[in-house]
């Protein structure tokens, strides 16, 4: 099973700036890699897949990068809405989620 | 309108069985795999179970593996998952899911999301 660990577990950022999340595998998982956000009370919803490709909808001030075992998702411009739960999460059976970093205002 | 909405949770006593569903509309149901997904109160997400678009294979968590069962009927549009033997380990809310593209068999990335059935297992 492939561990996935995420970095901070917390983050504080002003709205209008940038925040960058950290997704480490335990293996390398190529560039199958994707990212969610979790609003509170609200299911999760894909942002980016295969590290680097935005879902349908998704703005462009999302963006990931990444390879291997070292993965990285940048949100820029934050808006109120951002301020969330992420998860990042490999796409082979048996799958696996990240602990998630909780986005805050600072 | 494309969705996915569960039902069938509740209170269930340890060690008693729930049967969870998922209701799919908005999309050709039988040309993606579902899955369901699980979070238990305040923490994480946990992948659960997965079936093939066709119903062809099954894949569960090894959490779950042997107790849990997950099924489909394509010609209802709908997804089971058959939970016995049930522990507090397993209350959660648990959100029934869409692969992101047709006919996948070899990754999976969760597209579409339910509104989620909270379990609890309490006696």
């Amino acid at each position: 099973e492939i561990v996935l660990t995420q970095s901070p577990a917390t983050l504080s950022v002003s709205p209008g700036e940038r925040a960058v999340l950290s997704c480490r595998a335990s293996q390398s998982v190529r560039t199958y890699l994707a990212w969610y956000r979790q609003k509170p009370g609200q299911s999760p919803m894909l942002l980016i897949y295969d590290a680097s490709s935005r879902a349908t909808g998704i703005p462009a001030r999302f963006s990931g990068s990444g390879s291997g075992t070292d993965f990285t998702l940048t949100i820029n411009d934050l808006e109120p809405e951002d301020f969330a739960v992420y998860y990042c999460q490999h796409r082979y059976i048996p799958i696996t989620f990240g602990q998630g970093t909780r986005l805050e205002i600072k | 309108q494309v969705q996915l909405v569960e039902s069938g949770g509740g209170v269930v006593q340890p060690g008693r069985s729930l049967r969870l569903s998922c209701a799919a509309s908005g999309f050709t149901f039988s040309r993606f795999t579902l899955h369901w997904v699980r979070q238990a109160p305040g923490k994480g997400l946990e992948w659960v179970a997965g079936i093939l678009y066709d119903g062809s294979k099954k894949y569960y968590a090894d959490t779950v593996q042997g107790r849990f069962t997950i099924s489909r009927d394509n010609s209802r549009n709908t997804l089971d998952l058959q939970m016995n033997s049930l522990t507090a380990g397993d209350t959660a809310v648990y959100f029934c899911t869409r692969d992101l593209e047709k006919y996948d068999t070899s990754g999976h990335y969760f597209g579409l999301w339910g509104q989620g059935a909270l379990v609890t297992v309490s006696s």
